[in-house]
């Protein structure tokens, strides 16, 4: 059975820094592209970032360039998300998702999520 | 970017009632790269519906989607109770991936 499990979320200072965890299980981690998805209290779900095979394509929606860092490690299964000169408006629940096969940028699979609060 | 337009906001039906969902995006989506997802409070999120109209893994015959080009529906046949959450529009297949506003049906 596959699993997502996210890590690293917490409250951090604006202008702070965190890197969150995906430790990923029940499937071929290193054959699949990666995503992480963030929703803000209350609100839809926004894009935020993925990585390919070998972590040798990145990409990052516009709002994060620069200062988000998505890599993988395929002999830990896990999936990173480094997250620096965070602002109030980085405050959300971060997913980490699976690409679907047969729809190459959706996503099957979903962690629970964790939330990282930005704040004074 | 493609930008993705819910409507409506908030959809009020009663069990038994019949559910259309509508997307439309600010511009063409190639080949049909739009997919709906689920999502029940305090849950992640769940893929429905990918390819426009492919139903995913589990998911029940009452949910049929349709559309291409810039117009999408989603249609909920007959509403069960576990229906009723957040619905979510997403185009995929280039960056940047962006998800609609979401729909609530209540």
């Amino acid at each position: 059975e596959v699993h997502l499990v996210e890590s690293g979320g917490g409250l951090v200072p604006p202008g702070g820094s965190l890197t969150l965890s995906c430790a990923a299980s029940g499937f071929d981690f290193k054959s699949y592209w990666m995503h992480w998805v963030r929703q803000a209290p209350g609100k839809g779900l926004v894009w935020v970032s993925r990585i390919g095979l070998f972590g040798t394509t990145t990409h990052y929606a516009d709002s994060v360039k620069g200062r988000f860092t998505v890599s993988r490690d395929d002999s830990r299964n896990t999936l990173y998300l480094q997250m620096s000169s965070l602002r109030v408006e980085d405050t959300a629940t971060y997913y980490c998702t699976r690409d679907f096969p047969g729809a190459h940028d959706a996503s099957d699979y979903w962690g629970q999520g964790t939330l990282v609060s930005v704040s004074s | 970017e493609i930008v993705l337009t819910q409507s409506p906001g908030t959809l009020s039906l009663s069990p038994g009632e019949r559910a259309t969902l509508s997307c439309r995006a600010s511009q063409s989506v190639r080949n049909n790269a739009l997919a709906w997802y689920q999502q029940q409070p305090g849950q992640a999120p769940r893929l429905f519906i990918y390819g426009a109209s492919a139903r995913a893994t589990g998911i029940p015959d009452r949910f049929s989607g349709s559309g291409s080009g810039t117009d999408f529906t989603l249609t909920i046949s007959r509403l069960e109770p576990e229906d009723f959450a957040v619905y979510y529009c997403q185009h995929y297949g280039y960056s940047p991936i962006t998800f609609g506003q979401g729909t609530r049906v209540e």
